[in-house]
């Protein structure tokens, strides 16, 4: 089946580690991105690529990195940096129109919390 | 100020009833999405639109693009209805998206 997976589903971390969200798709999509969500608010977004090899910051990049190697693979590590972890991490993915992006799949997410 | 506003935050409804979710925003949009998540955390997308109206099955989206205003309605409602229903806009042709902070809905048989 053609979809989005984000391993694991919860991870659990003592403060001061780095830890790295796997995300991968099936679906030939050349966009992804990674939002983080926290209760009562809107997901925001952390980074996204447009192609492998190429990606940019979002609103929240602080304390993230990121890397896209290969087309189907866009792992997101949360530094020791990152001044407050603990949240639902989701990956989506689109396929890239011209001039515009189409809908945006997203994985079941991860939720990460730091003790 | 959050530039897309969604109310209500919290909608209880009866098993049949019509639901109507608002989202406002405040930025040019070259698209809008509806979302839905359910409590285990996974999203599924219901509709993109850039004009009018889209229906698919139950659910009704429609837009006004002078009015920077969306509604989300839902007829017949069911309990398998209840979720977090999200507003998303698209503000530019790099994908970047702008999020509501989501309308819980819980239909009650």
């Amino acid at each position: 089946d053609g979809g989005i997976t984000q391993s694991p589903k919860y991870l659990f971390r003592k403060e001061g580690q780095n830890v790295t969200l796997s995300c991968e798709q099936n679906l030939n999509h050349d966009a992804m991105y990674w939002y983080r969500q926290d209760p009562g608010q809107g997901l925001r977004l952390i980074y996204y690529s447009q192609i492998v090899n190429d990606f940019q910051k979002g609103d929240i990049a602080e304390g993230y990195s990121v890397s896209r190697e290969k087309k189907e693979s866009f792992p997101l590590t949360v530094t020791s940096a990152q001044k407050n972890p603990t949240a639902f991490y989701l990956c989506a993915s689109s396929i890239l129109l011209a001039g515009s992006t189409d809908t945006q799949y997203f994985g079941p997410g991860t939720r990460l919390t730091v003790l | 100020k959050n530039e897309v506003e969604q109310s209500p935050q919290n909608l209880t409804a009866q098993e049949g009833e019509f639901i109507t979710i608002n989202c406002s925003y405040s930025v040019g949009i070259s698209a809008l999405h509806w979302l839905q998540q359910h409590p285990g955390g996974g999203i599924v997308s219901l509709f993109m639109l850039s004009s009018g109206k889209k229906k698919h099955g139950r659910l009704i989206a429609t837009i006004n693009i002078q009015e920077k205003h969306s509604s989300l309605h839902i007829t017949a409602s069911h309990p398998r209805d209840s979720a977090v229903y999200i507003c998303a806009v698209l503000t530019d042709s790099w994908g970047k998206l702008q999020f509501g902070a989501g309308t819980q809905v819980v239909v009650t048989p």
